[in-house]
């Protein structure tokens, strides 16, 4: 079956870069993705990769995919008080219905 | 840009009360989910629709029901609610089946008293 594991509490001081893990299980997955979600709010997708890349950067954003290991990383440059949020790893997967299947989520805190 | 409605931000209802949570997307799309957030557990998907008038179980389907007479809307009915129904009340939407981008609502969190 298909399950998404991410750790629950992650604190880093602002200015720092903050790099929020997940690891997926199931290795047909064609999107993997990262939602942000603000205190009182939905989800908002920040960025996702096709499972065929090793990569992505956009802006403050890096997200790096490791499909040996099953790894998804979401790397946050110059953490500012703005980026406190859960952040939920995802994985899309024709294998599972095409559902999506999130992680627990991880809430990002900021330190001054 | 895409929107996704929900029609309560927040909701208080009884025991045994029934209550309905609705969802309206205004992009056309074909999906539609439910999901329920409880801290620790992320998010639990309830059930989804890939069109009009069809709906599928999700992984925690018990004590709901859904409709969707028209495209755009998808009604989360709970019968009978209970206590262990408090939550967080998630709607989202996707064009279709391969579309790989899914765009929530602002959630609806439900205390039941």
């Amino acid at each position: 079956g298909e399950d998404v594991e991410q750790s629950l509490f992650l604190s880093v001081r602002e200015g720092d870069s903050s790099v929020i893990n997940c690891t997926y299980t199931d290795s047909s997955s064609t999107y993997l993705y990262w939602y942000k979600q603000e205190p009182g709010a939905g989800l908002q997708l920040l960025t996702y990769i096709f499972s065929n890349m090793d990569m992505k950067q956009d802006q403050r954003l890096t997200v790096l995919l490791n499909k040996k290991d099953k790894h998804l990383s979401l790397r946050i440059a110059d953490t500012q008080t703005g980026d406190s949020a859960i952040y939920f790893c995802a994985e899309y997967t024709y294998s599972s219905a095409s559902k999506i299947i999130f992680g627990s989520g991880t809430r990002l805190s900021i330190r001054p | 840009d895409v929107k996704v409605t929900q029609s309560s931000r927040y909701l208080v209802k009884r025991t045994g009360e029934k209550v309905f949570l609705e969802c309206v997307q205004d992009m056309d799309h074909e999906n539609m989910f439910w999901y329920r957030q409880d801290p620790g557990l992320g998010l639990r998907l309830i059930y989804f629709s890939y069109d009009v008038k069809m709906k599928e179980k999700g992984d925690i389907p018990e004590g709901y029901s859904v409709s969707r007479e028209k495209k755009e809307r998808f009604s989360l009915i709970l019968e009978s609610a209970s206590t262990n129904q408090t939550s967080m009340y998630l709607c989202a939407s996707r064009p279709g089946q391969a579309s790989y981008e899914q765009y929530f609502g602002p959630g609806t969190r439900l205390t039941v008293t």
